[in-house]
Parts: structure tokens; C-alpha cells; sequence
């Protein structure tokens, strides 16, 4: 079975400080891995994917498979980054399993 | 990416009734999925929709409690049935092509509260 473990539930930074959201996860085959942010009162949308090894508003994420890691990553941190972000890992059959999520507050 | 319309957005239900939630896709998709949300906490996926034949239940969810219909490859309902207030969440609706290059996408989701 897989498991994506989110260890911080909270993380607060101040702008232009840098943010990165821990990512684990456990899966016997070849993960396919993905984070996911929800903006207040916005739906659920995807944000990166690890096999574009993309840049989206910033952030990055690489996957290390010897740390069974998926960290996401931004150098400054900006206001209209708080949100809540989801990592979470598809299996062979697209079943999508969501880590708890991190509530990120940028101050000023 | 395809665009979802879920309806309704929230609704508040009586003990005992049932709702049924409504999921529609701008294009053909072939994967559909139904996830809840509860109070605090992250996204939990409570069954596969199978075109034209039974959804595929997670482990905890039950067909009577959660039935699902899927007639063609762009509408999907789920059901929760004889609710109680343990079933107030958000319900959402998620498609996939069939392939993960594209991501998921997912629905404004269901607020749901049971009282």
C-alpha cells in the first residue's frame, strides 16, 4: 500500500524568506508524484508534477527516490502563496493518495 | 485540462435523507473518481467510477452507503445515503485521461452538512 506522510501541518514564513513543505512517501512500484494547492476558496488545482521537472510560480520539487522524498521548494516566499498544499503519489491504477496537507502563511 | 461542474456546491440535509451529487466533464475523460474531505483533515478516495458498470470501492466505503453511476464518460452522480452528521464533508469529484502527464483535475467539491 502507499503512504505520503506530510510531517508539518502548519508552516509559517515571512515574505521573501524561503519555504519548503516535506514530502515522504512509501510505494513499491515506480511513484508518480504530484502537489497539488488549494487557494481560500478556490478548488483543488495542480501545481507541479515530478515527471515535468517543472517550474510553476517558483516553487520546485525533485524526487529523490533514495530518501523516498518529494520536497517542494521556493527561494522567496510571496503573500499570495498562502495556501494549503497536498502532496500526493498516483499508483499504476490512477488512484491518487493524498498526504494530510500544510497550511502555509506568508507574512509580511 | 477538462473542465468539472459540480452541483451542488453545499447543501444542508436532515438525518436519515439522502443527496445526490452530480458530476459533469466539458470532454470524454476516462478515469472519475469521488474523494471526501472530512472536517480538518486531508483527501480520502472513496470509489473508481466505472463506465458502464459497478464503481470500484475503497477499502471503509460500501455501494449501499455510496452508490455511484456513471452512464457515459463525462457525467458521474454519487449518492450518500440515509446520512448521519459523521457524513458532513466535502465531496469531490476528480477526472483523469487515463494517463498522469496531464495530472488530475478536480471539482469545486460538495460542502456537505448533516444535522
Amino acid at each position: 500500500a502507499q503512504r505520503v506522510t506530510q510531517p508539518e501541518k502548519l508552516l509559517s514564513v515571512f515574505k521573501g524568506a524561503p519555504v519548503e513543505l516535506k514530502c515522504n512517501y512509501s510505494y513499491s512500484g515506480s511513484p508518480e508524484l504530484f502537489w497539488y494547492v488549494q487557494y481560500s476558496r478556490q478548488r483543488l488545482q495542480l501545481l507541479l508534477r515530478h515527471i515535468s521537472r517543472e517550474s510553476i510560480k517558483g516553487f520546485t520539487a525533485d524526487l529523490n527516490k533514495g530518501e523516498t522524498s518529494f520536497h517542494l521548494k521556493k527561494p522567496f516566499a510571496q503573500e499570495e502563496d498562502s495556501a494549503m498544499y497536498y502532496c500526493a503519489l498516483s499508483s499504476n491504477d490512477y488512484k491518487l493518495s493524498f498526504g494530510a496537507g500544510t497550511t502555509v502563511t506568508v507574512r509580511a | 485540462s477538462a473542465v468539472i461542474s459540480q452541483k451542488p456546491s453545499r447543501d444542508i440535509c436532515q438525518r436519515g435523507t439522502s443527496l445526490t451529487i452530480q458530476c459533469q466533464v466539458d470532454s470524454q475523460v476516462t478515469m472519475m473518481f469521488w474523494y471526501r474531505q472530512q472536517p480538518g483533515q486531508s483527501l480520502t478516495l472513496i470509489a473508481t467510477a466505472n463506465q458502464g458498470s459497478e464503481a470500484t470501492y475503497e477499502s471503509g466505503f460500501v455501494i449501499d452507503k455510496f452508490p455511484i453511476s456513471r452512464p457515459n464518460l463525462t457525467f458521474s452522480t454519487l449518492t450518500v445515503s440515509n446520512m448521519s452528521p459523521e457524513d458532513s464533508s466535502i465531496y469531490l469529484c476528480s477526472v483523469n485521461r487515463g494517463t498522469t502527464n496531464y495530472g488530475y483535475t478536480f471539482g469545486s467539491g460538495t460542502r456537505l452538512t448533516v444535522v
